[in-house]
């Protein structure tokens, strides 16, 4: 238990739903990240939130859209995506920016 | 972007074996993580280093800063079946942490 949690654990959507991933830490830190991880590829960077602020978007396509209303939530709302998505999506946050991140256990993410 | 490689890609042991990998880098960084993942987890921080030269200990595992801060050793000593898992590398990077590919440690009972 790393003090971040993310919901649901598993998700299976075709490629004309509309879903949500929640992420939530109770870990008092100021930053939240969003990481894909798919088959032998390393981890990738999607969006970065600051005091709630965005501060990067690593050219994630629009069918990937984050929310954050508050330092200990982040969303990220997904909508007609394609099968090349699938993949394990990793919610983490640290105290600051550039301060050891803590990751969530990761929704499983399959698009048919 | 930075890449960071880490050695050997997969490893299998046998249980009671000192395991060793390593991540480098072509650029110098301030900070160097370990984290372990397991199947169908997040990866899970083990140990954190900021100083080169540093060495540092979780119980079995213990973790060095390389002088030339261009890299990061993680060695385990007397492996068991529960070490089984991805092992990371990650340093910061502008404002964010970079990853490696991952060693991907298998035990042999």
């Amino acid at each position: 238990e790393t003090g971040v949690t993310q919901t649901p654990r598993h998700l299976v959507m075709g490629m004309t739903n509309k879903k949500s991933l929640k992420c939530e830490q109770h870990l008092g830190h100021n930053a939240m990240y969003w990481y894909k991880q798919s088959a032998k590829k390393p981890l990738e960077l999607m969006f970065v939130y600051n005091f709630k602020e965005q501060t990067e978007n690593n050219s994630v396509p629009s069918r990937f859209s984050p929310e954050c209303p508050n330092s200990s939530h982040l969303f990220l709302h997904l909508h007609t995506l394609q099968p090349e998505d699938s993949a394990l999506y990793l919610c983490a946050s640290s105290l600051q920016i550039n301060t050891e991140a803590f990751f969530g256990q990761g929704t499983r993410l399959t698009v048919v | 972007g930075q890449q960071l490689n880490q050695s050997p890609q997969s490893m299998f042991i046998q249980e009671g074996e000192d395991v060793s990998m390593n991540c480098t880098s072509s650029s110098i960084f301030n900070t160097w993580l370990w984290y372990k993942q397991d199947p169908g987890e997040g990866p899970v921080l083990l140990i954190a280093l900021y100083k080169a030269g540093e060495l540092t200990s979780n119980g079995r595992l213990t973790a060095q800063f390389g002088i030339t801060r261009k890299d990061s050793f993680l060695n385990i000593s007397a492996s068991i079946p529960s070490d089984v898992g991805i092992y990371f590398c990650a340093t910061d990077y502008g404002q964010n942490f970079v990853f490696g590919p991952g060693t991907r440690l298998s035990v042999l009972p």
